[in-house]
């Protein structure tokens, strides 16, 4: 069965560094979701994006994040200057639509530690 | 806020029995729901998704929903040990992004 595959599954970095997370969706999809979880808390959408732009974006999604598809396969987040806060689980998800109606098959995770 | 909320539990069933899981949303905007299960430091993974009011069944799951109460809930008949996760209820906002909630952790005892 097709599955989204991210990489790297453990991330650590410094406080004020930059972060590439990332992610190969589904091949046939065209949505493409970041999602974070902090220990302990809910799954928080972050940000959507379909047809090579932010479709939605959360409060959460401020100026240090951004994404980017460089290529046919690749969906990228990066945190530009990361912050002790930041240290989370992040998914990536991607549909098929995007439609209410189509599901969301999430990876398996990057874990971010912020030292 | 538009928020999702369960029980954090933990919900305790012996093997066997029905476990109820509950949710209820307060967007009334939403449209579709969704219930994952959270196995400890994995990803969501989706079990059923409902998108009109009454049950949905599904093997050994049922899902119910009722919008004028917002409130949506899923039951799990026959619960084995290996149910025994966090449980996960979304619902989508005006766009298309999930909402969830802080999940309800199961526990099935042999």
């Amino acid at each position: 069965e097709p599955e989204v595959t991210q990489t790297p599954s453990h991330q650590v970095t410094q406080m004020g560094q930059e972060v590439i997370l990332r992610c190969v969706p589904i091949s046939n999809h065209l949505y493409f979701y970041w999602y974070r979880q902090i220990l302990g808390q809910k799954v928080e959408f972050l940000v959507s994006f379909y047809n090579n732009e932010i479709s939605e974006k959360s409060e959460i999604f401020d100026d240090q994040f951004s994404v980017e598809r460089p290529d046919g396969s690749n969906f990228t987040l990066k945190i530009r200057s990361t912050k002790l806060e930041d240290s989370a689980m992040y998914f990536c998800a991607s549909s098929g639509t995007g439609r209410e109606d189509s599901p969301l098959h999430f990876g398996n995770g990057t874990r971010l530690t912020v030292t | 806020q538009k928020e999702v909320e369960q029980n954090s539990g933990p919900l305790s069933v012996p093997e066997g029995a029905i476990a109820s899981l509950n949710c209820t949303y307060s967007d009334r905007v939403s449209q579709s729901f969704f219930w994952y299960r959270q196995y400890s430091g994995k990803s969501p993974e989706l079990i059923m998704s409902i998108y009109s009011n009454g049950d949905k069944e599904d093997g050994r799951f049922t899902a119910q929903l009722n919008k004028a109460s917002q409130y949506v809930s899923l039951l799990i008949r026959d619960s084995q040990p290996s149910d025994s996760a966090t449980y996960l209820c979304a619902a989508t906002n005006s766009g298309y992004a999930l909402n969830f909630g802080k999940g309800t952790s199961l526990l099935v005892t042999p």
